[in-house]
């Protein structure tokens, strides 16, 4: 199956920092990818949805000013986390989805972020 | 809005038992439904994939089903392992404007005692 990778697995960032997350479509070229955060023992959670070459359109509740997406080309998303706190620390994970015929979406590893 | 629910949220079973996982979804409107499985810390590992078409995927010792109209899907694991320990999720791919999007359950959280 196709491969999306994301960079870095785990990074620990103090209060007040920016971080930034690649999401990477190894095999295929997405024009959408999703990122989704995941907080201890729950679900995934919708952030965003990451356009190529547009603005990204979030969910209702998530911060655009805090959570800056940029989908620069058919393979690459960054999240960017803004002027980070301790509750921003979490599991972030993004995907992309095949188009037609499966509409399969396929999962990076995962960030751990951890705010001290 | 797209619905899906997870029954039960928790399952411990002895080793070598079979054992059922729910998934329901409230718009039958759907590509597709995959079945994930989540190890403690890590990232996702797709297990199963089932196009709305279909009516089940076989893997190995996993079987899913999919009854698009009633909402419905179950993913079955015969002879479970101390291994297949994990958090099982059940996510369903919807028609958007864009594309498509994932809606996921909350998870059933699997333990299977040796």
């Amino acid at each position: 199956g196709a491969v999306v990778s994301q960079h870095p697995s785990r990074v620990i960032c103090k209060s007040g920092t920016s971080v930034k997350i690649e999401c990477r479509s190894l095999d295929f070229q997405a024009t959408t990818m999703f990122w989704y955060r995941q907080f201890p023992k729950q679900s995934l959670m919708l952030m965003a949805t990451s356009n190529e070459g547009s603005k990204a359109t979030y969910e209702q509740g998530v911060e655009k000013d805090k959570f800056l997406i940029n989908h620069a080309s058919l393979t690459l998303s960054t999240l960017t986390v803004t002027s980070a706190h301790p509750e921003d620390s979490s599991f972030y994970i993004c995907s992309a989805p095949e188009v037609w015929p499966t509409y399969e979406q396929y999962f990076g590893p995962g960030t751990r972020l951890t705010v001290t | 809005k797209q619905e899906v629910t997870q029954i039960p949220a928790a399952l411990s079973v002895p080793e070598g038992e079979n054992l059922v996982l729910n998934c329901s979804f409230t718009d039958s409107a759907i590509y597709n439904l995959q079945w994930f499985r989540q190890d403690p810390g890590k990232g996702l590992t797709s297990l199963l994939l089932i196009q709305s078409s279909q009516r089940e995927q076989t893997s190995g010792r996993l079987n899913a089903s999919l009854d698009k109209s009633s909402g419905r899907s179950t993913l079955y694991i015969a002879a479970s392992q101390p291994g297949d320990s994990a958090t099982y999720l059940c996510a369903v791919s919807t028609p958007v404007t864009s594309g498509s999007r994932l809606t996921f359950g909350e998870g059933t959280q699997l333990t299977v005692n040796p």
